[in-house]
């Protein structure tokens, strides 16, 4: 079956730039997770959805970042006024509920000139 | 906090050998614990799930084991092959959140 999609794969924009990166689950899972992941370091937890609510954001960085879930399925990772700092590898990843394997996307690379 | 210690950070070996991945962690308060390989410009590919009353897991020729109460996970790869060049991470679920390690890059030379 269809795993975890993400779009775009690259994302190249400016300094002080709004982008955002959207998330498809697999079918099914109620839970979607957003993680970084920085070059040569493992993926550090972002954001957590449980539903269309999110359950836990104590690891967005600051304000500039903001996550949506609205229909329980499709999630969209919101940056503002990026900086070169943001410049990462966004992974997203899905599972059928709470505490369950989760399966990852093959990320969005994410350059802040 | 959590903290996850992957040893080494790198391991060169010839094709055929066993190897053994190491991974240690600060907080044994887990669910389970997830291991993951990572190809280069990839995404994370999940290769286990041991859940925290497991002592063991296994597929194929990988074997990871759980000792929640040390705080220690091991995989264990039998006879290894170039394909299992890649980098191998281990993450802890500490309230549904995974906390990864900085991954052991393994590469299987021919």
């Amino acid at each position: 079956g269809a795993g975890v999609s993400q779009t775009p794969s690259n994302k190249v924009t400016e300094k002080g730039k709004y982008v955002e990166l959207r998330c498809d689950p697999i079918s099914g899972h109620t839970a979607l997770y957003w993680y970084r992941q920085s070059l040569g370091q493992g993926p550090e937890f972002l954001i957590y959805f449980q539903g269309t609510g999110a359950a836990d954001d104590s690891g967005l960085p600051n304000d500039r970042f903001f996550a949506v879930r609205p229909e329980g399925s499709v999630s969209t990772l919101k940056i503002q006024r990026t900086e070169r700092g943001d410049s990462a590898v966004y992974l997203c990843a899905s599972s059928l509920d709470l505490y369950n394997e989760q399966f990852f996307g093959p990320g969005t690379r994410l350059t802040v000139l | 906090k959590q903290e996850v210690t992957q040893i080494p950070a790198a391991l060169s070996v010839p094709e055929g050998e066993n190897l053994v991945l190491n991974c240690s962690f600060t907080d044994s308060a887990i669910y389970n614990l997830q291991w993951f390989r990572q190809d280069p410009g990839k995404g994370l590919t999940s290769l286990l799930l041991i859940q925290s009353s497991q002592r063991e897991q296994t597929s194929g020729r990988l074997n990871a084991s759980l000792d929640k109460s040390s705080g220690r996970s091991t995989l264990y790869i039998a006879a290894s092959q170039p394909g299992d060049s890649a980098t191998y991470l281990c993450a802890p679920d500490s309230s549904y959140k995974l906390i990864f390690g900085s991954g052991t890059r393994l590469l299987v030379r021919p």
